[in-house]
């Protein structure tokens, strides 16, 4: 069975640098896993952040950067603000005859 | 702007079946490719599977825990996606949400409650 790995929390000072890490069980996570990345905050729904590894979206703040580091899936906040408390959770696709989709367990992220 | 709303959710006994809807809007639907993701109270995301538009052949996928129970489906003169699940469990509780095929957009969620 395979799993997807994210740290359970982590914590940061305001205007810090904090890297999240996604790593897959099968081996080194590449761009063809199409790495995807959302954060959720308390009663909302997830809110898309980076696709296909490195990508934002319209809205994802320019602090907010994906990347691949020694074999995993990256998220790095730069110059964290307040309003960045949340959980994060990345997606990785594994392709094949039964494509499957999985998320990590999540990263909450806490900032103080 | 980019709609999705969920409806359809509530209390349900094991072993009975729910279908769920989303209806959407600002995208022009019969084109997109749909998935559904769950959370359980307090816990992580989980994805459940995704059709594909028509035109790219309309097939769906899903994750391993519920295939065989759950099904999405899709009418695209409604713009709205469907997830008809039967045989419940109680593990199946969860917020329910409906999602456009990259990932970008989410529904806020309705919410099964499967219990005796």
């Amino acid at each position: 069975q395979t799993v997807v790995t994210q740290e359970p929390s982590l914590t940061v000072s305001p205007g810090g640098t904090v890297t999240l890490t996604c790593a897959s069980s099968t081996g080194a996570v590449t761009s063809g896993y199409y790495p995807n990345w959302f954060q959720q905050k308390p009663g909302q729904a997830p809110r898309a952040l980076i696709y296909n590894t490195s990508t934002k979206h319209p809205w994802t703040p320019a602090r907010f950067s994906g990347s691949l580091i020694g074999g995993k899936a990256a998220l790095t906040l730069s110059g964290v603000q307040p309003e960045d408390e949340a959980e994060y959770y990345c997606l990785l696709y594994y392709g094949g005859a039964q494509p499957n989709m999985l998320f990590g367990g999540g990263t909450k992220l806490t900032v103080l | 702007e980019v709609q999705l709303v969920e409806s359809g959710g509530g209390l349900v006994k094991p072993g009975g079946s729910l279908r769920l809807s989303c209806a959407v809007s600002g995208i022009t639907f019969r084109n997109a490719w749909m998935n559904w993701v769950r959370q359980a109270p307090g816990k992580g995301l989980e994805w459940l599977g995704r059709i594909k538009s028509k035109t790219d052949g309309g097939t769906t996928e899903y994750a391993a825990p519920v295939k065989g129970r759950f099904t999405i489906s899709r009418d695209d003169s409604k713009n709205t996606l469907y997830l008809q699940m039967n045989s419940l469990k109680t593990e199946d509780t969860a917020m329910y949400y409906c999602i456009t095929g990259g990932f970008d957009y989410w529904g806020q969620g309705t919410l099964v409650t499967v219990s005796s």
